[in-house]
Order: C-alpha cells, then sequence, then structure tokens
C-alpha cells in the first residue's frame, strides 16, 4: 500500500518566521513530488513541483528532496498570513503519473 | 489560460438518487483525473483517462461509479445509487503528459456533493 505522511498541525508560525512542512512516503521508486496549497472550501493549487534530489527554489517557496530517506519538505520565508492554508504532499505511484496525497498539514501565520 | 471547468458546483441529493458531474479539462491537455476528497483527507483518485482510454480505475466503485470521457476532451462522472459515504467533493484535474515526470496536475474548483 502506498502511502504519503504527513503531520496534520496546525503548526502555528508568527508572521515573517520560517515555515517548514514535512513529508514521508512509502514508495522507493516514486519519481515526482508535487506540493499543493489548499484554503478551506476551495480546490489544490500546484505550488512546487521536484524531480531531483535537492533544493528546488521560487520565490518564498523553496522544497527539499532526499529521494535516499524517502523525504521531501517544503520550507515558506517570511510567512505570511495569506499563506495560512492545508499544505498537500503528492507523490507519484510506481512510474505512473497518478499521484498519491498525504492528508496535510495545516499551517496557522499568526499577524 | 482558461482552467479546469466544473459542473454543477453543488448538489445534494437524497441517499439512492443518481448524479452527474461534468468536467472540461485545461486545453490541450490529454490526461484527466476523477479525485474524491473527504472531508479532513487528502484527494483519493477515482480514474484516470489519457485521451479517451481509461489508464487507472483501480480506486473506482464500479458498482456505483461511472466515467466517461468519449471524445477525448471532456468528461462526466455518474454515481448510481448514491450512499452517505459519498458525500465529499469531487475534483477533476489535468495535466499535459501521462508519464510518470513531469506530469503537473491542476484542479478545477470541484462539485461538493451532499448526500442526505
Amino acid at each position: 500500500q502506498k502511502e504519503v505522511e504527513q503531520n496534520s498541525g496546525p503548526l502555528s508560525v508568527p508572521e515573517g518566521a520560517i515555515a517548514s512542512l514535512n513529508c514521508t512516503y512509502s514508495d522507493r521508486v516514486s519519481q515526482s513530488f508535487f506540493w499543493y496549497r489548499q484554503y478551506s472550501g476551495k480546490s489544490p493549487e500546484l505550488i512546487m513541483s521536484i524531480y531531483s534530489n535537492g533544493d528546488k527554489e521560487d520565490g518564498r517557496f523553496t522544497a527539499q528532496l532526499n529521494k535516499a530517506s524517502q523525504y521531501v519538505s517544503l520550507l515558506i520565508r517570511d510567512s505570511q498570513p495569506s499563506d495560512s492554508a492545508t499544505y498537500l504532499c503528492a507523490v507519484n505511484n510506481r512510474g505512473y503519473s497518478t499521484l498519491t496525497f498525504g492528508k496535510g498539514t495545516m499551517l496557522l501565520v499568526s499577524p | 489560460e482558461a482552467g479546469v471547468a466544473q459542473s454543477p458546483r453543488y448538489k445534494i441529493i437524497e441517499k439512492r438518487q443518481s448524479v452527474a458531474f461534468w468536467c472540461n479539462p485545461i486545453s490541450g491537455h490529454a490526461t484527466l483525473y476523477w479525485y474524491q476528497q473527504i472531508l479532513g483527507q487528502g484527494p483519493k483518485l477515482l480514474i484516470q483517462f489519457q485521451n479517451n482510454g481509461v489508464v487507472d480505475d483501480s480506486q473506482l466503485p464500479k458498482d456505483r461509479f461511472s466515467a466517461e470521457r468519449l471524445k477525448g476532451v471532456d468528461s462526466t462522472l455518474k454515481i448510481q445509487p448514491a450512499k452517505l459515504e459519498d458525500s465529499a467533493v469531487y475534483l477533476c484535474a489535468s495535466s499535459l503528459e501521462s508519464g510518470p515526470s513531469y506530469n503537473e496536475q491542476f484542479f478545477g474548483p470541484g462539485t461538493r456533493l451532499t448526500v442526505l
């Protein structure tokens, strides 16, 4: 059974701080990793994708991938109250394009 | 560029009734997905289409759920008969490619189904 694990949170950080969101996965042959942001009552919005080990930066967001440890993370620098949402980690399944999602981590950024 | 379109946005039905959802993917996207998202959970894949063929329907409850994508563009998902546990948000997503890499999926606004 393919699994993607995330801490459900909530993760509370003050405005301006760095938020660190973590995700582990069970399928060693997974090749594609995604972070989605989901505001309450809205659909998931793709914010980051990463395919190789290391860091990938896009604005205030940095995705980190360690395939040996089966671990992917998302860092949000200079967190803003508008970043308050649930962040979903998604991993592709064994060479196919179908994705398995984690349950998501709720992030709360306080002014 | 227009995003993924879905309708209706909300639907309330009684158990044992039938319901259908419609999805139009991003123009040029060959791959279309239907997901079910129950409150507090991540989306769960129901079915994946590549053009008008089914790639993966292993998690589709085929005794009550059906889906089609006849012309390789828009798609419908049907539930007949509905059960209380089908109450969820039904999300449609599309991607340009269908391979294991670089297959970023983009979601529509979803249909919130309530079964009474």
